[in-house]
């Protein structure tokens, strides 16, 4: 079975402070995604990656930014974490292949005060 | 991606078949059908796919029409575990958006005892 895990189920923060959200996968997948997932916005793009060191914006990359140094691992980073990034977090993972079904992981709900 | 249509809600008896409907009329040739859901505050799980024959997995079973311009979602012994929304999706695979997921509002399925 594929795993998709995050560091953290719930996490508070302060205003300002520099966050780190880690994903790791298992199934060896190329491509690595961090979302994030608001009441009546449905799910959001923030950053993928398609290989180790690479990284792609999405639709809202601003005020993140990500870190891929080793194929399982994709970190995602707010710099200075604001009110506004309160928020369900999700990662996902899939092959590169001609059927890439993302596998997501539990999710990190980001509470800043 | 082609946009989906699904109802905002259904109702099944526990042991009973639910059957989950899912409009895409726009869709395109190269484009697949995904299914996924989501537990409330869980990530969502990815259910099963198809391009234009019907399947079948351990979960459930996707009915896909002839004219692909909808498709079906069965499990067919619902139980209280199935209790989550569920998204249809629908989206070409490859290209440059490495594909990128959207959800819709999806369809709250409630299962009864």
């Amino acid at each position: 079975d594929v795993k998709v895990t995050q560091s953290s189920r719930y996490l508070v923060k302060r205003t300002g402070e520099k966050v780190f959200l880690e994903c790791v996968q298992d199934m060896d997948h190329e491509n690595m995604f961090w979302y994030r997932q608001d009441p009546g916005l449905g799910l959001r793009l923030i950053y993928f990656s398609y290989d180790v060191k690479m990284k792609e914006k999405g639709d809202i990359p601003e005020g993140y930014s990500v870190s891929r140094e080793k194929k399982e691992r994709f970190s995602l980073i707010l710099e200075s974490a604001s009110t506004n990034q309160t928020s369900m977090y999700l990662c996902a993972s899939s092959y590169q292949g001609n059927q890439e079904t993302q596998y997501f992981g539990p999710g990190t709900r980001l509470l800043v005060l | 991606d082609a946009k989906t249509t699904q109802p905002p809600s259904m109702d099944c008896a526990e042991g009973r078949a639910a059957n989950l409907p899912c409009n895409h009329s726009t869709i395109s040739g190269n484009e697949y059908v995904y299914w996924y859901r989501q537990i409330h505050s869980q990530g969502p799980q990815y259910i099963i796919h198809g391009l234009k024959n019907n399947e079948t997995n351990e979960m459930a079973s996707l009915i896909i029409t002839e004219d692909r311009k909808s498709s079906t979602l069965i499990l067919p012994h619902a139980t209280l575990r199935d209790t989550a929304v569920y998204y249809c999706i629908v989206r070409g695979i490859g290209g440059t958006s490495y594909g990128k997921l959207t959800f819709g509002q999806g369809t709250i399925l409630t299962v009864h005892p």
